[in-house]
């Protein structure tokens, strides 16, 4: 099974910065990778999908890059409302497995 | 609008057996395949299952192979999860999840709002 590996595992950041989170997968998954969102008690909200393309409605702040095993989720600008938890999910094969997490916190 | 509403969480014993149900409005079920992913109190996503749009392929995570059987009624909308043999471990909110309905792929771009499934004696 691909395995995925997030890091940082917690990310204090302020409004305003510019912050990376970065996905490795245990093998190529081509760009077959999505980036979520997920606030708590709330469902995960698709942010970014085929590694690069952004959901219709996701803030140009996101941005997201990478192709076989190494990966990247950019906001460029944080804003109050970014505060949250970011996963990455590879969809290379017909097992999907997400990342541990990012939990962005303010600082 | 797309509408993955869950049914059949609660409380269960270890060992015993629960189902999970899924119904599923706002966009033409039997085209698409469905996923189920759980998270745990606290904890990150896991995905738990696939079943193909017209049922004839599945496939587990290691976690759940052998104990959990997913399977879809499309004169229905809806989309089941038999849990067996549950664990302490299989707590968690279990989400029905379509495969892409904005484009293609195995990637998330609508979520049911959960089921709560507890294991305790």
């Amino acid at each position: 099974d691909i395995q995925m590996t997030q890091s940082p595992s917690t990310l204090s950041a302020s409004v305003g910065d510019r912050v990376t989170i970065t996905c490795r997968a245990s093998q190529s998954i081509r760009s077959w990778l999505a980036w979520y969102q997920q606030k708590p008690g709330k469902a995960p909200k698709l942010l970014i999908y085929e590694a690069s393309i952004l959901k219709s409605g996701v803030p140009s702040r996101f941005s997201g890059s990478g192709s076989g095993t190494e990966f990247t989720l950019t906001i460029s600008s944080l804003q109050p409302d970014d505060f949250a938890t970011y996963y990455c999910q590879q969809y290379n094969s017909y097992s999907y497995t997400f990342g541990q997490g990012t939990k962005l916190e303010i600082k | 609008q797309v509408q993955l509403v869950e049914s059949g969480g609660g409380v269960v014993q270890p060992g015993r057996s629960l189902r999970l149900s899924c119904a599923v409005s706002g966009f033409i079920f039997s085209n698409y395949g469905m996923h189920w992913v759980r998270q745990a109190p606290g904890k990150g996503l896991e995905w738990v299952a696939i079943i193909s749009y017209d049922g004839s392929k599945k496939s587990y995570g290691d976690s759940v192979k052998g104990r959990f059987a997913i399977s879809r009624d499309n004169s229905k909308n809806t989309l089941y999860l038999q849990m067996n043999s549950l664990r302490a471990e299989d707590t968690a909110v279990y989400y029905c999840v379509p495969s892409a309905l904005s484009g293609s792929g195995g990637y998330f771009d609508y979520w049911g709002q959960g089921a709560l499934v507890t294991v305790s004696s």
